[in-house]
């Protein structure tokens, strides 16, 4: 079992719905979640950071956090075409400092 | 601040040859982090450091791979000899010490053996 892991995707989402990307994670210790956006061509570039069970929203994006069933989600409300790329999912685990990440899903947002 | 700073940006190199990647972290951030991404496996971490000294380099695939970090605003990469296998895009990150700190990222070096 992969330490993270995400849809490979692609997610098609009109222009204006809300995508929902998803993420599981296997180590229970795990205590920190970042969600990164990476556009092809481009470097990894951070969206939301999530440390307690629940939801955090930052403008168009909610970051949502489940410890007991190890997941971790990123809503994506009034979606746009600017928004298509590939979404990272990582998590930082108690006592190792690097991040580990999933393989990423693809998002395609259509005009 | 100018952000993560990796150098070359492509880099094409034949088969056996020596290949080395350069990295400058952001000023301040104690945390250096090597990643590779490929198709196949993904951002994958190889090595991280922590002022300046390696703590982790169980991601490094082998012998061929080595890293230094030699002062506080540069390190390196180094694949001697280099593999086809090793074509990827190779990622320096840096961060600053604390729970919700995120990694910094550079633009990349896409390196291509043939």
């Amino acid at each position: 079992q992969k330490e993270v892991e995400q849809n490979s995707g692609p997610l098609s989402v009109p222009e204006g719905a809300i995508a929902s990307l998803n993420c599981t994670y296997s180590d229970r210790v795990s205590q920190s979640f970042f969600w990164y956006r990476q556009y092809s061509g481009k470097s990894p570039e951070l969206i939301m950071s999530i440390y307690s069970n629940g939801d955090k929203e930052d403008g168009r994006f909610t970051a949502q956090l489940n410890k007991a069933s190890q997941y971790v989600s990123l809503l994506i409300r009034d979606s746009q075409p600017s928004d298509s790329a590939t979404y990272l999912c990582a998590v930082r685990n108690t006592g190792r400092r690097a991040l580990t990440f999933g393989s990423g899903t693809r998002l395609q947002v259509q005009p | 601040d100018a952000g993560v700073i990796q150098s070359p940006r492509h880099e094409v190199t034949e088969m056996g040859q020596e290949v080395t990647l350069r990295c400058k972290p952001i000023s301040g951030h104690d945390y250096l982090f090597w990643y590779r991404q490929t198709m196949m496996r993904g951002l994958e971490l190889l090595i991280y450091f922590n002022n300046n000294v390696p703590i982790d380099d169980s991601g490094m695939p082998e012998d061929r791979f080595s890293a230094k970090m030699p002062n506080a605003s540069f390190s390196t990469l180094k694949i001697q000899p280099s593999e086809p296998r090793d074509s990827a895009v190779y990622f320096c990150a840096s961060s600053l010490p604390g729970k919700g700190t995120e990694a910094f990222f550079g633009q990349g070096t896409r390196l291509t053996v043939v």
